[in-house]
Parts: structure tokens; sequence; C-alpha cells
């Protein structure tokens, strides 16, 4: 098992310019989540989705678009990009609980540091 | 609303001696109580989590923690620290449907 994987690992954007980060998962975990993480500030949940179609917003959600049209694939997607969407994102998964929620152990990616100028 | 609080933005400690790391938390009800460590670089790994029952949890990499409901704190201790410990580490509380609230994080320095 791959786990979770990321793509670009690093991208510098200019002002105004989109992109859509990529993540999957191989593991068939229901949940998907984005955060982004600044100094001082941990991580920040962005979007979230439980399952396929599924998607909902989080802490930090403006500039920033999701879909989920696979149980494996969650993309972000920055529409206009902004020099305070400068960060590192990070991309999780975990499995759903019966009777748990919030329970759920989450599998990080390695991260994509962006850079917006 | 959930909230964390690690109260240590940054603790040094020597090769060998005992870490101790600080969470606060605020729920409205029992929580689900997680430390990750995140390495230079890397993604977050998972150290151990609590759901309930016994308040003493054990973890990889020897860590355990103690969930306290009567101090609202989930604190990680490891009796002796390698070099390889130094990294950042981040409290969490379960909020819902695979969703986590995090802590700022403490960074932790090893020094010989």
């Amino acid at each position: 098992n791959a786990g979770v994987t990321q793509t670009p690992k690093f991208q510098v954007l200019k002002t105004g310019q989109s992109m859509t980060l990529q993540c999957a998962q191989d593991m068939n975990h229901e949940y998907m989540s984005w955060y982004r993480q600044d100094p001082g500030m941990g991580l920040r949940l962005i979007h979230y989705s439980v399952g396929a179609g599924i998607t909902d917003q989080g802490e930090v959600p403006n500039g920033y678009n999701v879909s989920r049209s696979t149980t494996e694939d969650f993309p972000l997607r920055l529409l206009s990009a902004a020099p305070s969407q400068t960060s590192v994102y990070f991309c999780a998964s975990s499995r759903a609980l019966s009777g748990r929620a919030g329970g759920e152990t989450q599998y990080f990616g390695p991260g994509t540091r962006l850079l917006v100028l | 609303a959930q909230s964390v609080t690690q109260p240590d933005i940054h603790i040094t400690v020597s090769e060998g001696a005992s870490l101790e790391l600080r969470c606060n938390y605020s729920y409205g009800a029992t929580p689900y109580l997680f430390w990750y460590v995140q390495s230079p670089g890397q993604g977050l790994q998972l150290l151990l989590k609590y759901f309930s029952g016994d308040t003493l949890v054990q973890g990889i990499k020897g860590f355990e923690a103690e969930f306290k409901r009567s101090q609202s704190s989930f604190n990680l201790r490891k009796p002796s620290v390698h070099w390889s410990d130094a990294a950042e580490y981040f409290c969490a509380v379960g909020a819902s449907w695979g969703k986590l609230q995090f802590g700022a994080g403490t960074q932790v320095v090893v020094t010989p």
C-alpha cells in the first residue's frame, strides 16, 4: 500500500493563478480531509469528505474548492491564489468507526509546500 | 466549541532525560484524544490515542499519555528521550466524522 500520496511536493504560484493539489489513498477509507499548516497555528481543517460525492467545509474553507468523485481521490483547488494561501497542505484519510465518530485514526500524506508570490 | 491548547511552544531536553508535553482540551463530551508527531519535512504520524477506559495509554516509540478528566489534560511523556525524538508534537481532539482539532504544536529539541 502506498497509503496517502500527494502531488506536487512543492509549488510556486503567482497571485491570481489557479492550481489543483492532488491527493489519493489506496486504503479504501471513507473519510478524507485537507488541512493547512502554518507556523504557530497547528493544522487547520479546510474541507473534508465522508464519502464519494459528499463534501463539507472545515474551519478555513475560503479560497478553496473540493470535490470527491471517487473513494480514492480528493483534489483541492485554489481558484485564484493569494499570498495568504502560502502554507503546507496535508491530506489525510481515515476509516469510519461505527459508533465512535471522531475516534478515527487519520493517516497523513507527506504534504505539499505552496508558495504564492 | 472544542479547542486544544499546548502551552509550550518549544522545549529543549537532554538526551536520556525525561520528557513531558502538556495538552489541555475543551470539549463538551468525553473526548477522543490523539498525539501525533511530525519529523522535519514529513507528514504526521500517530503516536497514541485515547478512546475510553484506562486513563494511561501506551503508544509507539516508548511514549505514553495520561488522560485526566478533572484537569482536562492529556499529557504526553517519555522516560528517556533519544536524539531521534527531536520533532514537533501535536495534540488533537477528534471532533466528528474524520475531523481533528489540533493544538498549535510543541517543538522538541534534543541536546547531546
